[in-house]
């Protein structure tokens, strides 16, 4: 089993259409989560860390559920310039030097 | 530009040959890390260094792997004997070390190796 896994999807939504993604972690010791933005042939870049109370960037809002152990990514209002693959990253415990990478989520919103 | 650079950004050898990469992080960033991505997956982890040191390094990382940071500025990944099976896309990152908050990684924008 994979230490994080993700649907690949794809997931294909017209534009506006609230979708959201899951991820699940196997360890339970995990203590910092985020979501990465990874652009077709580009490099990864921060999206925004996941708090456990939860927390929200204008249309991405970000969740995290300890218990069972997944964090998730909304997107309200669909844009054409969300189309990419979503990473979702577990870093086992504080200060640790490894992020753990799941293989992504790739969404394409279509007009 | 200050964000993380790597050279070069293709790379063709044929197989058996050593190839290397370099990266130069963010200046003030101590942490350094080498990630390899293929397609369809997620980054996979190398190994990282914390200044000078290698602190960490993947089980996946085989003997013909070799990463350096000798001043703990910028960093070399050398491959020795290349292998059709290392053809993907290594990714450099950094991050300034902060013991108590959410570490943030600042990725460059990679080398595409292709072994023939």
């Amino acid at each position: 089993r994979k230490e994080v896994e993700q649907d690949p999807g794809p997931f294909n939504v017209p534009e506006g259409a609230t979708v959201a993604f899951n991820c699940t972690y196997s360890n339970s010791a995990s203590q910092s989560f985020f979501w990465y933005r990874q652009d077709c042939r580009k490099e990864p870049k921060l999206l925004m860390s996941v708090y456990s109370s939860g927390n929200e960037d204008g249309r991405f809002t970000a969740q995290l559920n300890r218990a069972s152990q997944y964090i998730s990514l909304l997107i309200r209002d669909s844009k054409l310039s969300d189309s990419a693959t979503y990473l979702c990253v577990v870093i086992p415990y504080t200060n640790a030097g490894k992020s753990t990478f799941g293989d992504g989520t790739t969404l394409t919103v279509k007009p | 530009d200050t964000g993380v650079s790597q050279n070069p950004r293709h790379k063709i050898t044929k197989r058996g040959q050593n190839v290397t990469f370099r990266c130069d992080p963010i200046s003030e960033h101590n942490r350094l890390y080498w990630y390899r991505q293929t397609l369809g997956q997620g980054p996979e982890f190398l190994t990282y260094f914390q200044n000078e040191a290698q602190l960490e390094k993947s089980r996946l990382l085989s003997d013909r792997f070799s990463a350096e940071r000798p001043k703990g500025s910028f960093s070399t990944l050398e491959i020795q004997r290349t292998e059709q099976g290392d053809s993907a896309m290594y990714l450099c990152a950094s991050s300034l070390d902060r013991s108590t908050t959410n570490e943030k990684l600042f990725f460059g924008s990679g080398t595409q190796l292709s072994v023939l």
